[in-house]
């Protein structure tokens, strides 16, 4: 079946450290990966994607890490500030399709 | 450019009603999908239109049901609601099928 999993809940970083969020997914079809951070009140807001193709995909302070071998996709924020903390879900979809399967979820936590 | 605007931003409802939620897409976007959104099951698909079709249907009961106008703009009904369904419904809006999703506000129901 399909399923996107994250290895932890929550994570707590100091202001200015990397954050690394991690996420395992089941379905060796989908070819398309994406971040979403979702703030209190918000709707999950795009932060980076990923096709299967690619193994590393880098934005403004965010890099993705795709491992197809073990199934494995990684967000790393650099330079954590206060406003990155949020829940943080992985998700992935295949080719064509709109259905997109979310992970749980990890909330980020930047304490000052 | 405007996001994507749901409506109401809350609902309060009784067991056994139905419910009828409005998105509007970001224009010039053709697909819509919607997500149930709660604590325990996370963010799942519903279904995806796109040019008033739908496209593809997620793993709910008949309940659930949706439609799109030939402006994209969608909504989604639920009847016979039921305690569990409350939830934060949310929208996704696409240019095209398989496309980068932006994400509306939500709708939080709750259901007494």
């Amino acid at each position: 079946g399909e399923s996107v999993g994250l290895h932890l809940p929550t994570l707590s970083v100091q202001e200015g450290d990397n954050s690394i969020i991690n996420c395992a997914y089941s379905n060796s079809a989908s070819d398309y990966f994406i971040w979403y951070k979702q703030e209190s009140g918000k709707g999950p807001q795009f932060i980076i994607d990923i096709r299967s193709n690619m193994d590393k995909r880098q934005g403004q302070r965010v890099t993705v890490l795709l491992n197809k071998t073990v199934k494995h996709l990684s967000l790393q924020i650099a330079a954590t500030q206060p406003g990155d903390s949020a829940v943080y879900f992985c998700a992935e979809k295949g080719t064509g399709f709109q259905k997109l399967v979310f992970g749980t979820g990890t909330r980020l936590l930047v304490s000052p | 450019k405007a996001g994507v605007t749901q409506t109401p931003r809350y609902l309060i409802k009784t067991r056994g009603q139905q419910v009828t939620l409005s998105c509007s897409p970001i224009s010039g976007h053709r697909s819509v999908s919607w997500y149930q959104q709660t604590p325990g099951q996370g963010l799942q698909f519903l279904f995806e239109y796109f040019s008033e079709t739908q496209r593809n249907k997620g793993n709910f009961p008949g309940r659930f049901s949706g439609r799109q106008f030939s402006n994209s703009r969608s909504e989604m009904n639920v009847s016979t609601l039921e305690l569990g369904d409350s939830a934060l419904y949310l929208c996704a809006s696409s240019w095209i099928t398989g496309g980068e999703a932006f994400f509306g506000q939500g709708t939080r129901l709750t259901v007494v």
